[in-house]
């Protein structure tokens, strides 16, 4: 079974601290991606990466950044975290392009006082 | 571009009722199209997946969707309902215009109470 792990389940900051939200696949997915999920929203895209090293910003990107420097491991970054970041995070990976269905972790829910 | 619209933001049955989740989506190339759901404090799980081959798809847990290119629609079905189907449920298109470059948009959500 695939499996999609995320550092944390729950995360309280406070406004201005640097966050990092960890993600990490154990299938040699090449594609992984960083959501947030909110009531009446859905979810929606914040940055996918390809491969190692290679990212591109989703629909919603402000106020995060990315790291992917190994293939199974995928970062999120808020650099000064505010409070409109408090959010479910969702990471996924996905299979190879042809089947694109994609493998989610069980979210991590960030708190930002 | 590509959008998806769930017509329902919640939809209650009664145990061993009909289940219809209704789903509409726009898309410029051949969709994929797929239906996730979400139990209390889960992550997502694929439930079934459209992808060009059949249109009637049969999913996990009995579910199933029909693909109807006419009405732009994948309404997800399931002929008696569970308690435990009680759950958030994701309507998700993805344009393979893009190839390797395909994303997924996701719909609102709809959230399924099943009582007794």
């Amino acid at each position: 079974d695939v499996k999609v792990t995320q550092s944390s389940r729950y995360l309280v900051k406070r406004t201005g601290e640097k966050v990092f939200l960890e993600c990490v696949q154990d299938m040699d997915h090449e594609n992984m991606f960083w959501y947030r999920q909110d009531p009446g929203l859905g979810l929606r895209l914040i940055y996918f990466s390809y491969d190692v090293k290679m990212k591109e910003k989703g629909d919603i990107p402000e106020g995060y950044s990315v790291s992917r420097e190994k293939k199974e491991r995928f970062s999120l970054i808020l650099e000064s975290a505010s409070t409109n970041q408090t959010s479910m995070y969702l990471c996924a990976s996905r299979t190879p392009p042809s089947r694109d269905e994609q493998f989610f972790g069980p979210g991590t829910r960030l708190t930002v006082l | 571009a590509q959008s998806v619209t769930q017509l329902d933001s919640h939809v209650s049955v009664s145990e061993g009722t009909p289940v219809l989740l209704r789903c509409n989506y726009s898309s410029s190339y051949s969709p994929s199209l797929f239906w996730y759901v979400q139990h209390p404090n889960k992550g997502l799980q694929l439930l079934l997946k459209y992808t060009s081959a059949a249109t009637l798809v049969k999913g996990i847990n009995g579910f199933e969707a029909e693909f109807k290119k006419s009405e732009t629609s994948f309404h997800l079905t399931k002929p008696s309902a569970h308690m435990s189907d009680a759950a958030e449920y994701f309507c998700v298109v993805s344009d393979l215009g893009t190839g390797t470059a395909s994303k997924l948009t996701f719909g609102t959500g709809t959230r399924l109470q099943v009582t007794l």
